[in-house]
C-alpha cells in the first residue's frame, strides 16, 4: 500500500461549477478525515467517517459541501456551486480505529476557483 | 474552544544551528499532541506524537516536549540542515469519547540556510 491517495491534485474551475475530489485511504484504515487548508493557515477539520458512517461534520461544511464513503473504502468530497472562498487545499487523512493511532495524510487536492 | 498558536510564524537559521519551535494551546484537556512537517504544496508528514501522559518523544535529531498543565509544547531540532526547511505544524487531539479531529496551529515556516 502506497499511502493515502488523492485525486485530482489540482483543479481549476469557474465560480458556480461543481467539483468532486476523491480520496483512497490506506486499505486497513477504517477512519477517514477531510480537512481544508488555506494559505498560511493550519488545516481545519471538515468531516470524519468511521467505515461508511459519517460521524461528525464541522460547521465549516456548508450545504454546498457533501462527503460520502459508500463502501467504507474510498471517499468523495463534492462542492456544489463553487465560490472563490472555496479556493484551498483539501486534505484527506486516514487512521486505524484506535485512539492513539496516527493520522496519515494524503498530498492534498488544490482547488482554485476563478 | 481549543485554540493552538505557534510562534514564530517564520524562522530563518544558518545550517548547523540548534533551534526550538513553540506551540501553545488553550485547553489542557488533550488526548495527545502531534508535530507534523509540510513541504510546499504537499500533504503533512507526522514527525512525533506525544500522549498526554508523556513528557517528551525523540526521533533522530528531533525532540518534542509536552507540558500539558501550562499548555505548551516545543519541538527541538538539533544540527539543522537545509533539508529541514519546511513548515512545522503542531496539532492537539481532544480526549477520547468526544470529537476525534485534530486542532492545528498555523505553523512555523522554517528556512535553514546553507
Amino acid at each position: 500500500d502506497t499511502g493515502v491517495s488523492q485525486d485530482p491534485r489540482h483543479k481549476i474551475t469557474k465560480r458556480g461549477q461543481n467539483v468532486t475530489f476523491r480520496c483512497d485511504p490506506i486499505s486497513e484504515h477504517n477512519r477517514l478525515y477531510w480537512y481544508r487548508q488555506t494559505l498560511g493557515q493550519g488545516p481545519e477539520f471538515l468531516t470524519y467517517f468511521q467505515n461508511e458512517a459519517q460521524l461528525e461534520k464541522s460547521r465549516l461544511l456548508s450545504d454546498r459541501f457533501s462527503a460520502e464513503r459508500p463502501k467504507g473504502s474510498f471517499s468523495t468530497l463534492e462542492i456544489q456551486r463553487t465560490e472563490q472562498g472555496d479556493s484551498a487545499m483539501y486534505l484527506c487523512a486516514s487512521s486505524l480505529g484506535t485512539e492513539d493511532s496516527v493520522l496519515t495524510f494524503g498530498a492534498g487536492s488544490r482547488l482554485t476557483v476563478l | 474552544k481549543q485554540e493552538v498558536t505557534q510562534i514564530p510564524a517564520a524562522l530563518s537559521v544558518p545550517e548547523g544551528e540548534n533551534l526550538v519551535l513553540n506551540c501553545s494551546f488553550t485547553d489542557s484537556a488533550i488526548y495527545n499532541l502531534q508535530w507534523f512537517r509540510q513541504d510546499p504544496g504537499k500533504g503533512l508528514t507526522s514527525l512525533l506524537l506525544i500522549q498526554s501522559s508523556q513528557r517528551e518523544q525523540t526521533s533522530g535529531r528531533l525532540n518534542a516536549s509536552l507540558d500539558k498543565s501550562s499548555g505548551r509544547s516545543t519541538l527541538y531540532i538539533a544540527a539543522s540542515q537545509p533539508g529541514d526547511s519546511a513548515t512545522y505544524l503542531c496539532a492537539v487531539r481532544r480526549p477520547s469519547g468526544s470529537a476525534r479531529q485534530l486542532t492545528f496551529g498555523s505553523g512555523t515556516q522554517l528556512t535553514v540556510l546553507p
